[in-house]
C-alpha cells in the first residue's frame, strides 16, 4: 500500500512562480525522497532529505521535512515549463528493501 | 538517457495472452526492482532481486506474474495469462544499497514498457 500521499493532486501555474507540494506519511521513517516523472517516462531522483535534517536544498528545489507532523514539502522556485511534470513522494517501505510512492501531484506550469 | 533499457516499449495483447518484458540496466547494479504504475497513480513495488537471487515479492504480485535475472544483470518480467487489470506500465528501477545518504535505496527508474490488454 502507498504510505505518502501527496497534496494537491493537481497545480497549475505560469512560468515564474513558485510552486508548492506537499507529502504526508503514516510512519517513522529515516528519510524520505522526491521524484520527477515526465509524461510517459520513468520517474528521477530529485533530492532526499533524512529525519534529522529540516530543509534542504538542491538548486531551484527546496525541500522541508517535519517528523513531528509527518509531513514534507516541495518548493519548486521560479518555475519553468520544462518543470511540468508529476512529482512523487517516496518513503522506505515497511517490511521491503525498496521505497513506496505516493499517488503524486501533476504540476503544469504554463509560459 | 536513465541508464536503463526497457523493452518493448509498449505491448497490445489479448486477454489471455502470455507477456514478457525485459529490462537490461548499462552499468552493473547488484539490486533491481519491479514496479508497476496505473494512470494517475504511482508505482507500486513488484519484486526485487539482489543479484540474481529474489529476495522479495509483493502481496501485489500474484502466481501469474514470474520474474528473473540469470545472470545478475538484465532481467526479466514475465505475466501469463494476462487480464484487462495489468494494464499499466511496468518499470525497471536499478539500484545500488548504500546509493544516496544514510545508506538509502535511490532508484533510478527505465522508461518503463506500456501493457495494455483487450
Amino acid at each position: 500500500s502507498q504510505q505518502g500521499e501527496e497534496d494537491p493532486q493537481a497545480l497549475s501555474i505560469q512560468e515564474g512562480e513558485n510552486a508548492t507540494m506537499n507529502c504526508s506519511y503514516k510512519t517513522s521513517i529515516n528519510n524520505l525522497q522526491w521524484y520527477r516523472q515526465n509524461s510517459g517516462r520513468g520517474l528521477v531522483h530529485l533530492i532526499l532529505i533524512r529525519s534529522n535534517e529540516r530543509e534542504k536544498h538542491s538548486g531551484r528545489l527546496r525541500v522541508t521535512l517535519d517528523t513531528s507532523k509527518k509531513s514534507s514539502s516541495l518548493l519548486i522556485t521560479a518555475s519553468r515549463a520544462a518543470d511540468t511534470a508529476s512529482y512523487f513522494c517516496a518513503t522506505p517501505y515497511s517490511g521491503y528493501s525498496t521505497l513506496t510512492f505516493g499517488k503524486g501531484t501533476m504540476l503544469l506550469v504554463s509560459p | 538517457d536513465t541508464g536503463v533499457s526497457q523493452n518493448p516499449r509498449h505491448k497490445i495483447t489479448k486477454r489471455g495472452q502470455n507477456v514478457t518484458f525485459r529490462c537490461d540496466p548499462i552499468s552493473e547494479h547488484n539490486r533491481l526492482y519491479w514496479y508497476r504504475q496505473t494512470l494517475g497513480q504511482g508505482p507500486e513495488f513488484l519484486t526485487y532481486f539482489q543479484n540474481e537471487a529474489q529476495l522479495e515479492k509483493s502481496r501485489l504480485l500474484s502466481d501469474r506474474f514470474s520474474a528473473e535475472r540469470p545472470k545478475g544483470s538484465f532481467s526479466t518480467l514475465e505475466i501469463q495469462r494476462t487480464e484487462q487489470g495489468d494494464s499499466a506500465m511496468y518499470l525497471c528501477a536499478p539500484g545500488v544499497r548504500g546509493t544516496g545518504e544514510s545508506g538509502a535505496n535511490v532508484l533510478t527508474f527505465g522508461a518503463g514498457s506500456r501493457l495494455t490488454v483487450l
